[in-house]
């Protein structure tokens, strides 16, 4: 069985341009839920998937959107980037009605 | 909405001595709360869940909480912390059902130092 993937585990970027991070679910799970960690905060949460479809948002603006494939794979996407959009971005998948979520190790985002 | 709160963003301990890390949440139904580990650089790793079954629930590497619903508390102890305790430690409260499933508020985190 293998667990939560990311990629790329580190991604520099310049202010105004687009990144998309990759989440490998773990094997079984319909449920992939997006989280911003920013430098000494807790995870925030961005949005959920299930089963391809999206399932709540917290509160973050639109240009932070997301995709699930077929395979429950997602994508994060992140348009006009930001200073402030520099954090970890943790993925964690889930199967069905339980909520105990596996993470990935996160993508650290560094925009300059 | 659910809240959750961390007293103390860094708790110090000697090698040995109780480990206690407070959370209380906010919560107008019955809410799932979690307690997550994270190691410099890595992501989440789940200590132990309460979901509504024993309020007192035993997680790994000998954490245990338990859940308090006249105090809206879930706080985390080990009886001797060890030096490999050392990290920074989440709780999180959770619903099933409706358009919060799954979601996960945050605490914003207590870092735990163990001294020699």
């Amino acid at each position: 069985e293998t667990g939560v993937t990311q990629s790329p585990t580190h991604l520099i970027k310049t202010r105004g341009q687009q990144v998309t991070l990759r989440c490998s679910s773990q094997s079984g799970h319909n449920t992939v839920s997006w989280y911003q960690q920013a430098l000494g905060q807790g995870p925030q949460f961005i949005f959920q998937y299930y089963r391809e479809e999206e399932n709540g948002r917290g509160n973050f603006p639109p240009r932070f959107s997301g995709l699930q494939f077929p395979n429950y794979s997602s994508e994060l996407n992140v348009n006009a980037l930001e200073l402030d959009d520099s954090a970890l971005y943790l993925c964690a998948s889930s199967y069905g009605t339980h909520t105990e979520a596996f993470f990935g190790q996160g993508t650290r985002l560094t925009v300059v | 909405a659910q809240s959750v709160t961390q007293l103390g963003s860094h708790v110090s301990v000697s090698e040995g001595a109780l480990v206690l890390l407070r959370c209380n949440y906010s919560s107008s139904v019955p809410p799932y709360l979690f307690w997550y580990v994270q190691y410099p650089n890595q992501g989440l790793q789940l200590l132990l869940k309460y979901t509504s079954a024993a309020t007192l629930v035993k997680g790994i590497n000998g954490f245990e909480a338990e859940f308090k619903k006249s105090e809206t508390s879930f706080h985390l102890t080990k009886p001797s912390a060890h030096m490999s305790d050392a990290a920074e430690y989440f709780c999180a409260v959770s619903y099933a059902g409706g358009t919060s499933y799954g979601k996960l508020t945050f605490g914003q985190g207590t870092i735990l130092t163990v001294h020699p």
